[in-house]
């Protein structure tokens, strides 16, 4: 069965530093990956996607992932962060049904 | 544009009492879905629908149903609420698709209904 984990619930940085945000999966079929932002009382929506292709897929405020299959992971990465990028990250897969398969989600909190 | 617009916002129950949660999508999408969003579990598929006049059960389908009588509209019901059922819930829609691949996993959100169940 499809799965995602997405390491640490919570992650903090400083305004303008890395920003790394943890997802594996496990799928027994090709996978089909999504990132969703969730900022505050809104609902989500699309940050990027993976589907087939190439490997490193560029989503929208400057965020990208890359799909490493041999580590069966997706993570998610910026290189400098801004405060407007507090929200909550949710890493997907697509289930055997066709349908999203969720991660518990990753807070990102962006120190001054 | 509206997109997916969830009414109401929010609402406050007690036990055993019933209520229906209303989503509207002006976008002509084909899928819909009702979720549940709780600390620390991310997002829960209660019931889903590929078009009008059809549905199914997701993950947690128990105590809710829904109807979907026409495109643009999927309704979730609360028959008797319980304080388990405490939560936001969020509709989303999308295009349908012919593989993993397609549109149909490219969610469009509601805001959110937050329902407290006392």
């Amino acid at each position: 069965a499809q799965s995602v984990t997405q390491l640490g619930s919570h992650v903090s940085v400083s305004e303008g530093a890395l920003v790394l945000l943890r997802c594996n999966y496990s799928s027994s079929v090709p996978p089909y990956l999504f990132w969703y932002v969730q900022y505050p009382n809104q609902g989500l929506q699309l940050l990027l996607k993976y589907t087939t292709g190439a490997t490193l897929v560029k989503g929208i405020n400057g965020f990208e992932a890359e799909f490493k299959k041999s580590e069966t992971s997706f993570h998610l990465t910026k290189p400098s962060a801004h405060m407007s990028d507090a929200a909550e990250y949710f890493c997907a897969v697509v289930g055997s049904n066709y349908q999203l398969i969720w991660g518990a989600g990753t807070k990102l909190i962006i120190k001054p | 544009n509206a997109g997916v617009t969830q009414t109401p916002k929010f609402r406050v129950l007690k036990t055993g009492q019933s209520m229906t949660l209303l989503c509207a999508q002006d976008m002509n999408h084909e899928y819909m879905y009702w979720y549940r969003q709780d600390p620390g579990m991310g997002l829960r598929l209660i019931h889903y629908s590929v078009g009008e006049g059809t549905t199914a059960k997701g993950e947690v389908p128990d105590g809710y149903n829904v109807s979907r009588l026409k495109k643009q509209n999927f309704l979730l019901g609360l028959e008797s609420a319980a304080p388990s059922q405490t939560s936001v819930y969020f509709c989303a829609s999308s295009y349908s698709g012919a593989g993993l691949g397609s549109g149909a996993n490219v969610l469009t959100f509601g805001a959110g209904s937050r329902l407290t169940v006392l």
